[in-house]
């Protein structure tokens, strides 16, 4: 299994202002991938992250408030900007394991806007 | 997209209780998942499961994909199973890695 190390664990943010999170893998990954959980509810795909292309969003998701960096196989960036309230969740990074499907998750950055 | 319901919403038990957790998905998935969210929001791997039974300790899981389900059993359980189970799914020919998640069953166990 992977081991994924994700960066800040929590903050808390003034509101109009953005937090960058990282993630880092102990081994070299094609695809990494970025979620979001909102207050007491389930786990949504924010977006795809490629090495060596743009990440791919999913609908509701855009690249000016997520935008994502993926600069080699073991590390990615999601950034959320302009931060309001309805921002406030966990955000977790993911990849795939050895096993086409079974994923492997970072332990997340809880993310507070004040 | 595809639907993912999971049932119950909320269990309450007490120690060294057994339970099922079930999962139905609306359509043909390539894989399935089962992770457990501990209290401060860590993912924990428990079971891929794409088909057929696996056994892990306390927990084990199946499969049906024909009839489009999966169970998650827990026999004796303890507190330390508190938290939330999410049954997540990949479909589709080019959704590689991508996870669509339940909204997950919530368990508490007292002792």
């Amino acid at each position: 299994s992977a081991v994924i190390s994700q960066k800040p664990s929590r903050d808390i943010c003034q509101r109009g202002t953005s937090l960058t999170i990282q993630c880092q893998v102990d081994s070299q990954v094609t695809m990494m991938f970025w979620y979001r959980q909102q207050p007491g509810q389930s786990l949504t795909l924010i977006a795809t992250a490629n090495q060596g292309s743009e990440a791919t969003y999913e609908s509701g998701f855009v690249i000016d408030k997520f935008p994502i960096s993926r600069p080699n196989l073991t590390f990615s960036t999601l950034t959320v900007s302009n931060l309001s309230p309805e921002d406030s969740s966990i955000y977790l990074c993911s990849v795939e394991g050895l096993r086409q499907g079974s994923a492997f998750f970072g332990q997340g950055t809880r993310l507070t806007v004040v | 997209g595809i639907q993912v319901e999971q049932s119950p919403p909320d269990l309450i038990l007490q120690e060294g209780a057994n339970s099922t957790l079930r999962c139905n998905f609306s359509d043909s998935v390539n894989n399935l998942q089962w992770f457990h969210q501990n209290p401060w929001g860590q993912l924990i791997n428990l079971f891929y499961i794409p088909s057929g039974t696996k056994q892990n300790g306390r927990l084990s899981a199946t499969t049906v994909a024909t009839e489009r389900y999966s169970l998650l059993y827990i026999s004796s359980s303890q507190t330390t199973d508190s938290g939330v189970y999410f049954c997540a799914v990949e479909y589709g020919g080019t959704s590689y890695g991508k996870l669509t998640f339940g909204q997950g069953t919530i368990l508490t166990v007292h002792p």
